[in-house]
């Protein structure tokens, strides 16, 4: 099982440019998350979602437009890049919560994303 | 908004000593969870407590869930290089999705 995978593992782009990032997970997990890791910062929530077809804001939203067309595939994209949205971008996922609690998270390996 | 802090933000310790690392909560948390991150790698999941007052141990790792279910800890005995990383806990308040503490970075010395 390959888990949660990400592509790129890596980008350079200049101020402006549009790009699309990839999560893929293999495990039938119906949530999805996307986050940012800044150093000091930990993981910020950037958008999720609780199955195919809908998606919610989280922490840092503005900036970023994603999509969960289907179950397996959460795609995260930035409009018009900006050099504050370089960081470490991750996606995970998880069963649905239990009563009183929520799953763990599996995570992909991580997109570093540089903005020029 | 809800805020989840963890103190120290950094921990330097010699191979063998104890090490602890404690997150708060701003308001009361349904469960929290606890992950470790390798340098250069990602988040992997350690443990959930979900009762007040929890205690539950992983080896030489002990986690505690406060009373109030507010504050947490995560103490690890006799530390080895392999424990080196950061140590997040994300903390549960509505049941689908958690918020992230800045994390505890952990450098062990041999």
């Amino acid at each position: 099982n390959a888990g949660v995978t990400q592509t790129p593992k890596f980008r350079v782009l200049k101020t402006g440019q549009s790009m699309t990032l990839l999560c893929a997970q293999d495990m039938n997990h119906e949530y999805m998350y996307w986050y940012r890791q800044d150093p000091g910062m930990g993981l910020r929530l950037i958008h999720y979602s609780v199955g195919e077809g809908t998606t919610a804001k989280g922490e840092v939203p503005d900036g970023y437009n994603v999509s969960r067309l289907k179950k397996q595939n959460f795609l995260l994209g930035l409009e018009s890049a900006a050099p504050s949205q370089t960081s470490v971008y991750f996606c995970a996922s998880s069963y649905p919560h239990q009563p009183y609690s929520n799953q763990p998270q599996h995570f992909g390996d991580g997109t570093r994303l540089s903005i020029l | 908004g809800q805020q989840v802090m963890q103190i120290p933000q950094y921990q330097h310790v010699q191979e063998g000593e104890d090490f602890t690392t404690y997150c708060n909560s701003s308001t009361t948390l349904s469960n929290i969870q606890w992950y470790k991150q390798r340098p250069g790698g990602h988040p992997v999941f350690l443990i959930q407590l979900v009762k007040s007052g929890e205690v539950k141990k992983q080896k030489r790792l002990t986690f505690q869930f406060g009373e109030a279910k507010k504050n947490s800890s995560l103490h690890i005995t006799a530390t080895q290089t392999t424990d080196v990383g950061t140590y997040f806990c994300a903390g549960g308040t509505s049941y689908d999705k958690v918020i992230f503490g800045p994390g505890t970075s952990l450098s062990v010395i041999p």
